[in-house]
């Protein structure tokens, strides 16, 4: 149990457009989601934290405006980078919480971006 | 908010040796420590964790300790072997999960 994906598990797109990534709970509901972002050889970065039915909350020098996050439903949050520049290249990872589980957060596989 | 210190950034073993992380913690209201183990480009798998009611906790060849006055955790592994190369996340959070922070990672690397 408790099963998170993510689509897409990479991508590619070019500097100036947008591009959205989605976080499923697959046999849960996650009432809470996370987004974090990895640079290489670095530590997961929380960058907001995702709340069905209600804006998300941002971390610190996270553009909100820059990354949009969605959380419509109980079993699914998106992130879109909005006009994604190199330096927006990461490994995008979210994760959900299960209240049954309420210590416990469950990762999905991440998302590799490429800004080119 | 939380802030988790992790030591050392690198550590290489013979296999069969142990192997100790540590991490500390700023925030006396953590009461949940999960560890991590990474392996490169994929999702950060929970090995262990322990509650701040206990003092130690144990799975076969890996163990965590927790001193909550002194506001620091440990890993420990024992008789490593290769597979046990990767990296190694400690964490640190509340109940619900509402703020959990990382460690910034031990690159464990395990000789044959």
């Amino acid at each position: 149990g408790a099963v998170v994906s993510q689509h897409p598990s990479w991508v590619i797109c070019k500097s100036g457009t947008s591009v959205k990534i989605e976080c499923r709970s697959l046999d849960f509901q996650a009432t809470t989601m996370f987004w974090y972002r990895q640079f290489p050889k670095q530590s997961l970065m929380l960058m907001a934290t995702s709340n069905e039915g209600s804006k998300a909350t941002y971390e610190q020098g996270v553009e909100k405006d820059k990354f949009l996050i969605n959380h419509a439903s109980l079993t699914l949050s998106t992130l879109t980078v909005t006009s994604a520049h190199p330096e927006d290249s990461s490994f995008y990872i979210c994760s959900a919480h299960d209240l049954r589980r309420p210590y416990e957060q469950y990762f999905g596989p991440g998302t590799r971006l490429t800004v080119t | 908010g939380e802030n988790v210190e992790q030591h050392p950034s690198t550590l290489s073993v013979q296999e069969g040796d142990s192997a100790v992380i540590k991490c500390t913690y700023s925030d006396s209201a953590s009461n949940y420590f999960p560890w991590y183990k990474q392996e490169l480009g994929k999702r950060p798998q929970l090995i262990i964790d322990i509650r701040s009611n206990v003092g130690e906790k144990k799975d076969q060849r890996i163990a965590v300790t927790l001193n909550k006055t002194a506001k620091h955790f440990s890993l420990h592994i024992t008789e490593t072997q290769p597979e046990d190369s990767a990296v190694y996340f400690c964490a640190a959070t509340r109940y619900n999960n509402n703020d959990m922070r990382f460690g910034a990672g031990t690159r464990l690397t395990v000789k044959p």
